[in-house]
């Protein structure tokens, strides 16, 4: 059974960073491209952020472009995405889950970020 | 990239149909047969409901079906279930700089 699991959300301050991971299993992960896909509350889905299945390239949306750095451990079956420079905007439910290229197939359970003083 | 367009809201009684519509752009729904659909429930990870504009994954009821005509994609839901009631969002790929863009979302009422 293919599974997602993110964690590492929290409440963090205007500014501060934070490191969420999604750890992977049931399938061969060093096979898929991943991504980060987050959903503000009561709003819909945006993509964030993609890696390729070996990590040597990567893409973000312009709304993190430069504050974000998403990165994997094969050898972990781990996607990270690491957030500086977060602000209240970036507030949000955090999902990774795999695109075969044209669909968004597996998905975790996702993780809450919530950046607030 | 923005959003596709969905309508915020859509009903129907139990047995009725309803239909989704999501417009895009010649960069995204046009451009490519890549549009799929999602059902999510509240406090749920998105479901994939149809994916390449049409084709059902296994174990999604044939209810459902999908379309496209020029920068418009659809989402129809036949018989409708109490347990289909829920939001839709829909999925295009848009080119290599922003490669995926999602629907604003449509929440489903099943009157």
């Amino acid at each position: 059974e293919v599974q997602l699991v993110e964690s590492g959300g929290g409440l963090v301050q205007p500014g501060g960073s934070l490191r969420l991971s999604c750890a992977a299993s049931g399938f061969t992960f060093s096979s898929y491209w991943m991504h980060w896909v987050r959903q503000a509350p009561g709003k819909g889905l945006v993509w964030v952020s993609r890696i390729n299945s070996d990590g040597s390239s990567t893409s973000y949306a312009d709304s993190v472009k430069g504050r974000f750095t998403i990165s994997r451990d094969n050898a972990k079956n781990t996607l990270y995405l690491q957030m500086n420079s977060l602000r209240a905007e970036d507030t949000a439910v955090y999902y990774c889950a795999t695109n075969s290229g044209s669909y968004w197939e597996y998905w975790g359970q996702g993780t809450l970020v919530t950046v607030s003083s | 990239q923005s959003a596709l367009t969905q309508p915020p809201s859509a009903s129907g009684s139990p047995g009725q149909s309803v239909t989704i519509s999501c417009t895009g752009t010649s960069s995204d729904v046009g451009g490519y047969n890549y549009v799929s659909w999602y059902q999510q429930h509240p406090g749920k990870a998105p479901k994939l409901m149809i994916y390449e504009v049409s084709k059902r994954p296994s174990g999604v009821p044939d209810r459902f079906s999908g379309s496209k005509s020029g920068n418009t994609a659809s989402l129809t839901v036949s018989g409708l279930q109490a347990e289909d009631e829920a939001d839709y969002y829909c999925s295009s790929y848009a080119g290599s700089n922003t490669p995926y863009v999602f629907g604003t979302g449509t929440k489903v009422t099943v009157l």
